[in-house]
């Protein structure tokens, strides 16, 4: 049973650039989360997709935009990068019986020069 | 404005001995909240939670035990093993733990031969 993997493992952008990152979630997940964390600190909520429909949403500006997909994967879309966008990426899921508990991907390291 | 904190970013333990992790928090509404581990190059991994109308959850090795008139609450790993050596991050939720997570900076554990 594959867990939640994510594509790419590594990325270098450019300021001003766009960015897409892809998950996939756990088998029987329905719920995907995103979160940013920079370096020395705890992964921050971006948002939240269920239903195809963003759920809930973090404190993040419109540059972080998202999509779920029907079978339950999903994107997250940064445009024009800043420097600070720089982190690891990491995608959660969640669903099926254990709804309580959020299953994380490896992330993707994202650096913007 | 740090809603969940971590105050000491590492900690050294004997193998055999008790790890104690703390964490505090400042926002009310959390009613869940959660310990994952994460291992270098790899996503957090679940260790275990606890609901805000419980002040003990025990699994196996792990205990976590909430002071909500503290606003804190603390994990214990006993006995420490060298496979514990991790980074420990606490987490808070308002509606449970398939929401959005506050995460705090983590504490690094290292386990002692």
């Amino acid at each position: 049973d594959a867990g939640v993997t994510q594509s790419p493992t590594h990325l270098i952008k450019t300021r001003g650039q766009q960015v897409t990152l892809r998950c996939s979630p756990k088998s029987g997940h329905d719920t995907v989360s995103w979160y940013q964390q920079a370096l020395g600190q705890g992964p921050q909520f971006i948002f939240q997709y269920y239903e195809e429909e963003e759920r809930q949403r973090g404190n993040f500006p419109d540059r972080f935009s998202g999509h779920q997909f029907p079978n339950y994967s999903s994107e997250l879309n940064v445009n024009a990068l800043l420097l600070g966008d720089s982190a690891l990426y990491l995608c959660a899921s969640t669903g099926g019986a254990l709804y309580n508990e959020q299953f994380f991907g490896p992330g993707t390291r994202l650096t913007v020069l | 404005d740090q809603q969940v904190k971590q105050n000491s970013p590492s900690l050294s333990v004997q193998e055999g001995r008790i790890s104690i992790l703390n964490c505090d928090y400042t926002n009310s509404m959390f009613d869940y909240f959660l310990w994952y581990k994460k291992y270098p190059a790899e996503g957090p991994t679940f260790l275990i939670s606890i609901s805000s109308i419980k002040d003990k959850n025990e699994d196996g090795r792990f205990t976590v035990f909430l002071n909500k008139s503290a606003k804190h609450l603390s994990l214990h790993i006993v006995p420490s093993q060298p496979g514990d050596s991790a980074v420990y991050f606490c987490a808070a939720s308002k509606g449970g733990g398939a929401d959005g997570l506050t995460f705090g900076k983590g504490t690094h554990l290292i386990i002692q031969p």
